[in-house]
């Protein structure tokens, strides 16, 4: 049981290249995001998919794409990298409550350290 | 809209002694939840406590409990007998059911365990 795994963990880009980080996870969990984590300012939604099939903007997107390959696997694109893009990418799975009452925690990844020059 | 404070960028402890890091969180949403998680310098985000919105009692999960005041909408993390492993970033986090499946992160608190 691996939970969730990212790739890659580093990686420098130069401006104006594309890449994309990939994120799995093995717990059956319908509820996948991407954050991006900067000094000073906590961790950061950039998207997030609520099940299978579904992606949703979070709080900085622009710059972003993510698809939901299946239930397993969500990944980001980043069409063309800026130096703002530099930062700590986290991919984080959760299960979906089905009342109040409940409650599922995020697994994060280990996170992907990039770095745009 | 759903927001996370955390004012303490900073805290000093003793090693052994017990230490509070600060969260206060707003939302219109009746139903939610506050997560804290902890970040070691190695980088990966630790769960350590949950409470729910309708929960009667203080969660607690060890050394760590959470001082959970709902008028004030404050959720507090109180670490007792402070280790010197437990020197770390700190995040309070909220999720609320009725605006799906999004949780908001506070910037976070750095805790240094002094020996």
């Amino acid at each position: 049981n691996a939970g969730v795994t990212q790739t890659p963990k580093f990686q420098v880009l130069k401006t104006g290249q594309s890449m994309t980080l990939q994120c799995a996870q093995d717990m059956n969990h319908n509820s996948m995001y991407w954050y991006r984590q900067d000094p000073g300012m906590g961790l950061r939604l950039i998207y997030y998919s609520a099940s299978e099939g579904t992606t949703d903007k979070g709080e900085v997107p622009n710059g972003y794409n993510v698809s939901r390959l299946n239930k397993r696997e969500f990944s980001l694109r980043l069409e063309s990298a800026a130096p703002s893009q530099t930062s700590v990418y986290f991919c984080a799975s959760s299960g979906s409550p089905e009342g109040p009452l409940q409650s599922y925690e995020q697994y994060f990844g280990p996170g992907t350290r990039l770095t745009v020059t | 809209a759903q927001k996370i404070t955390q004012t303490q960028p900073g805290m000093f402890v003793q090693e052994k002694e017990a230490v509070t890091l600060d969260c206060t969180y707003d939302t219109s949403d009746p139903s939610y939840g506050l997560f804290w998680y902890k970040q070691p310098s190695s980088g990966e985000m630790i769960f350590l406590i949950y409470q729910g919105s309708y929960d009667q009692q203080n969660a607690t999960e060890g050394r760590y409990s959470l001082n959970f005041q709902k008028a004030r909408k404050s959720a507090n993390l109180v670490i007792s007998a402070s280790q010197l492993g437990d020197s770390a970033m700190y995040f309070c986090a909220m999720r609320a059911y009725d605006t799906g499946n999004q949780f908001y992160f506070g910037t976070g608190t750095s805790l240094t365990v002094i020996p």
